[in-house]
């Protein structure tokens, strides 16, 4: 069975410092996987995705992850936090080709201090 | 392109009571999911569709019906309301294959006293 791993509920950094959100997976088969951020109140939105190309993604907002197999794992990270990266951030894997069966994270949220 | 749209934003039912999620979308793609959204636990899928006329069960189907009658809509019926799905219910849609990302619309807050 694949699942997904968020390895910190909160994360709290500075504003202009870099950020780090975990995200450890598994899976039988080669996955996509997906990382969503959720604004207070809001919908979510597709930050960035990974799907067997290159393995360090760009996504929007200055947000990159990188693929690495060998720890199964797809870290988010940007070098400089804004105020407005504040936010719920999830994980997401699927392999199916099913994409509606996709496992979430349970999220990691992320406060910026000014 | 409205991408997903739901309704109602907000709804609150007494226990027992039944009611109906709207939720559509205007990108004509294959699959349309529902979750549910409580504090620390991520979203759960409810149930999914791959194409008008196919419905399947997700991780916590319990409680709630799906059909999908047509490729822009894909209602949740909950039958008999308890408190326990009191939550945040999220609609999706994507293309078909593992590669694309979903679409999700605004939420539906639900209370059930």
């Amino acid at each position: 069975a694949q699942s997904v791993t968020q390895l910190d509920s909160h994360v709290s950094v500075s504003e202009g410092t870099p950020v780090l959100l975990r995200c450890n997976y598994s899976s039988s088969y080669s996955p996509s996987l997906f990382w969503y951020v959720q604004h207070p109140n809001k919908g979510l939105q597709l930050l960035l995705k990974y799907t067997s190309a290159a393995t360090l993604v760009k996504g929007i907002n200055g947000f990159e992850a990188e693929f690495k197999k060998s720890e199964t794992s797809f870290h988010l990270t940007k070098p400089s936090a804004h105020m407005s990266d504040a936010a719920e951030y999830f994980c997401v894997v699927s392999f199916n080709t099913n994409a509606g069966k996709s496992t979430f994270g349970d999220g990691t949220t992320l406060t910026v201090k000014p | 392109n409205a991408g997903v749209t739901q309704t109602p934003k907000f709804q609150v039912l007494k226990t027992g009571q039944s009611m109906t999620l709207q939720c559509a979308q205007d990108m004509n793609h294959e699959y349309m999911s529902w979750y549910r959204q409580d504090p620390g636990m991520g979203l759960r899928l409810i149930h999914y569709s791959v194409g008008a006329g196919i419905t399947d069960q997700g991780e916590v189907p319990n409680g709630y019906n799906v059909s999908r009658s047509t490729t822009e809509d894909f209602p949740l019926r909950l039958l008999s309301a308890a408190p326990s799905q009191t939550s945040v219910y999220f609609c999706a849609s994507s293309f078909s294959g593992k590669t694309y990302e979903q679409y999700f619309g605004p939420g539906t807050r639900l209370t059930v006293t």
